[in-house]
């Protein structure tokens, strides 16, 4: 069975600044994808981003980009000039068949002013 | 409407009651997901349908009772609950094709339940 794990709890960052959350799976499929959602404290959970196990170059979409190393399993979510409105809680997610979603528990971001 | 909608956005309910929780996907998706989110595990799956069949059932206590009468609407029934199943419940719908794994779950705003 696939697992991701987020050994972040909780991160903060500076305003304008730039963050890296972190997160690793468990897997022994070659094709599946990653996923990056945020839930922002209004609760409708979104997504931030996807990455494609065969695609060797990193998604990027606009301040988000990720760092997909396929061989160590990781795959973490780096935040460019950080906004206030980027406060939220960071899901990774792994895709199995039949359209399930694996998450990590999760990391909450605060961004400080 | 659009994407996915969930109804009552908040509920209180007392042990002996029972209450339904509704959802429906305006998206076209052929999968509907529900899953209980608390401080104790983040973002837990309870239940899995495709096309309108139950594929997943995550050990998840016959007090919560699922139904499914089409692709674009899923309920929740409640009955006898207990204090500690307070929690947000998300609905969530994607689209499953044979072969793709990169179509990402779209969630609802959730229903925050308590149990008194």
């Amino acid at each position: 069975a696939q697992t991701v794990t987020q050994s972040q709890p909780e991160m903060s960052v500076q305003e304008a600044e730039t963050v890296t959350l972190s997160c690793t799976y468990d897997t022994s499929e070659s094709d599946y994808y990653l996923f990056w959602y945020k839930q922002p404290p209004s609760r409708q959970m979104i997504l931030v981003i996807r990455q494609e196990a065969y695609k060797q170059q990193n998604a990027t979409e606009n301040r988000f980009s990720v760092n997909f190393q396929k061989a160590a399993k990781s795959f973490s979510l780096k935040i460019s000039d950080s906004q206030l409105g980027d406060a939220a809680m960071y899901f990774c997610a792994y895709n199995t068949n039949a359209g399930k979603s694996t998450f990590g528990d999760g990391t909450t971001l605060t961004v400080k002013p | 409407e659009t994407g996915v909608t969930q109804t009552p956005r908040h509920l209180v309910m007392g042990m002996t009651n029972k209450k339904s929780l509704k959802c429906e996907q305006h998206l076209g998706h052929n999968a509907m997901y529900w899953y209980k989110q608390s401080a104790k595990k983040p973002l837990e799956l309870m239940f899995v349908y495709n096309f309108k069949e139950q594929t997943e059932n995550n050990s998840v206590p016959s007090r919560f009772s699922p139904e499914c009468p089409n692709s674009s609407h899923l309920f929740l029934h409640l009955h006898t609950l207990q204090p500690e199943d307070s929690a947000l419940y998300l609905c969530a719908s994607s689209q499953v094709r044979t072969g793709r794994r990169g179509d990402e779950q779209f969630f609802g705003p959730g229903t925050r339940l308590t149990v008194l």
